[in-house]
């Protein structure tokens, strides 16, 4: 298996841009979540889904964050306008139904200028 | 509110000096814990987890962990750094699988 995928792996763009970051989960796998990383909050939950069905977006900053997952191998996370504190490590992970450990992508580092 | 909470953000170790990573939690009742380390430019791996049973768990590369529940803690430990170990760690925890939520990370710097 391939591993979770995430694309692009770098992002650049400018502010009031629209952002969107992909994911494909682990085949099979149940469970995808979105992190996001930084050096002042370090790894924050933004939300997860079940069977593509979201469940928590509690962690999701505001209104400007969205995220689908209109099947079971495919997911994004759109920023729209994106802004300068958006610039942080988005990560994509998975876990499949009944098992504890979750996956993690490489990561896509965007960077809002 | 429940969350985790690394009190050392970075950590400089001479090879062969011994490691211990702190990890504090504030759930009540039954919880799971995970350190997961992210070596440079690569992403999350998972290093150990505690659900029950025997509070000190091993895991990958030497590394172990110690489940206090009197303290709330859960402090990973490795006797001998190698340079290998040069890494971010993190420490997490939830209940059950659903929901887990991470602690702001240690680096950990080993200096040949």
């Amino acid at each position: 298996d391939a591993g979770v995928i995430q694309s692009p792996r770098h992002e650049v763009t400018e502010m009031g841009q629209e952002v969107t970051l992909r994911c494909k989960p682990i085949s099979g796998h149940d469970y995808l979540f979105w992190y996001r990383q930084t050096m002042m909050r370090g790894l924050e939950l933004l939300i997860y889904f079940n069977n593509n069905v979201p469940i928590d977006d509690s962690g999701m900053p505001e209104d400007r964050f969205s995220a689908k997952m209109p099947n079971a191998s495919f997911s994004t996370l759109k920023i729209q306008p994106s802004e300068p504190r958006d610039s942080a490590v988005y990560f994509c992970a998975s876990r499949a139904q009944g098992t504890d450990t979750q996956y993690f992508g490489p990561g896509t580092r965007l960077t809002v200028l | 509110a429940q969350s985790v909470s690394q009190h050392n953000h970075h950590v400089i170790l001479s090879e062969a000096a011994s490691l211990e990573l702190g990890c504090n939690y504030s759930y009540g009742g039954t919880v799971n814990l995970f350190w997961y380390v992210q070596y440079p430019g690569q992403h999350l791996q998972l290093l150990l987890k505690y659900f029950s049973g025997d509070p000190l768990v091993k895991g990958i590369k030497g590394f172990e962990a110690e489940f206090i529940k009197s303290k709330f803690s859960f402090n990973l430990r490795k006797p001998s750094v190698q340079w290998s170990d040069t890494a971010e760690y993190f420490c997490a925890g939830g209940r059950g699988y659903q929901k887990v939520t991470f602690g702001t990370g240690t680096k950990l710097q080993v200096i040949p």
